[in-house]
């Protein structure tokens, strides 16, 4: 199957910092997912990104699937941003949307005030 | 609108027992996923269903577990005979028909004692 990679797997920063975590991925994908588990283990979509770039607030995100990667930036991070970010694709089968996601192993962030 | 709701939030039961865990997608939604997610690890994919049938149900464990949607909307995940290692956070998620983005609901925390 699909392999995805998270780096890094750990991010401690001080509130107001900027991040970047990336999303490594094994093949062709037309579907990745950036989420964010909040410490009450809910999973709150932040972008629905197979290509190109997208930002939303403080938050943008870039896939180049040519490369194989994705990249979620937070700027001027805040205590709420903590949490654990998951990438998620789903793998190309040609067409036919099988709708299984492959998650990373995600980045827990830390953002201490 | 209302998110996809998981009932209960908490189960907790005895080795051996059987139990039913249940998912209430997105109005309009058709398409309607499990995943699992153990401590520590992204979600893994169990099962996915376009509209009452089972479209893929390569991530399921083993035959003890089973999942139904008989009228297309709510879903039941059975696991029958209940393993220590069937412990885990149980999550349902939906997308609508031609979409790929899924949203997930807060999941069921299953302990197995």
């Amino acid at each position: 199957g699909i392999q995805v990679e998270q780096s890094p797997p750990d991010l401690i920063l001080q509130e107001g910092a900027n991040s970047t975590l990336r999303c490594n991925f094994s093949d062709s994908v037309n579907n990745l997912q950036w989420f964010h588990q909040n410490p009450w283990g809910q999973l709150i979509n932040l972008f629905y990104i197979p290509s190109g770039t997208k930002q939303n607030g403080r938050l943008s995100a870039t896939t180049v699937a040519t490369e194989r990667y994705s990249l979620l930036y937070i700027s001027s991070s805040q205590t709420t941003d903590s949490g654990v970010y998951f990438c998620a694709v789903e793998r190309d089968a040609g067409g036919t949307s099988y709708g299984k996601l492959t998650f990373g192993q995600g980045t827990i962030l830390t953002v201490h005030p | 609108g209302a998110g996809v709701s998981q009932t209960p939030s908490n189960k907790v039961t005895e080795k051996g027992k059987y139990v039913e865990l249940r998912c209430d997608p997105i109005s309009g939604h058709t398409a309607l996923y499990w995943y699992r997610q153990s401590l520590g690890q992204g979600p893994e994919f169990l099962i996915y269903f376009q509209g009452t049938g089972a479209a893929d149900d390569s991530g399921l464990p083993n035959d003890r577990f089973f999942a139904v949607r008989p009228e297309g909307s709510v879903s039941t995940l059975k696991i029958q005979r209940t393993e220590r290692g069937d412990s885990a956070v149980y999550l349902c998620a939906s997308s609508l028909t031609g979409q790929r983005e899924q949203f997930f609901g807060p999941g069921t925390r299953l302990t197995v004692l």
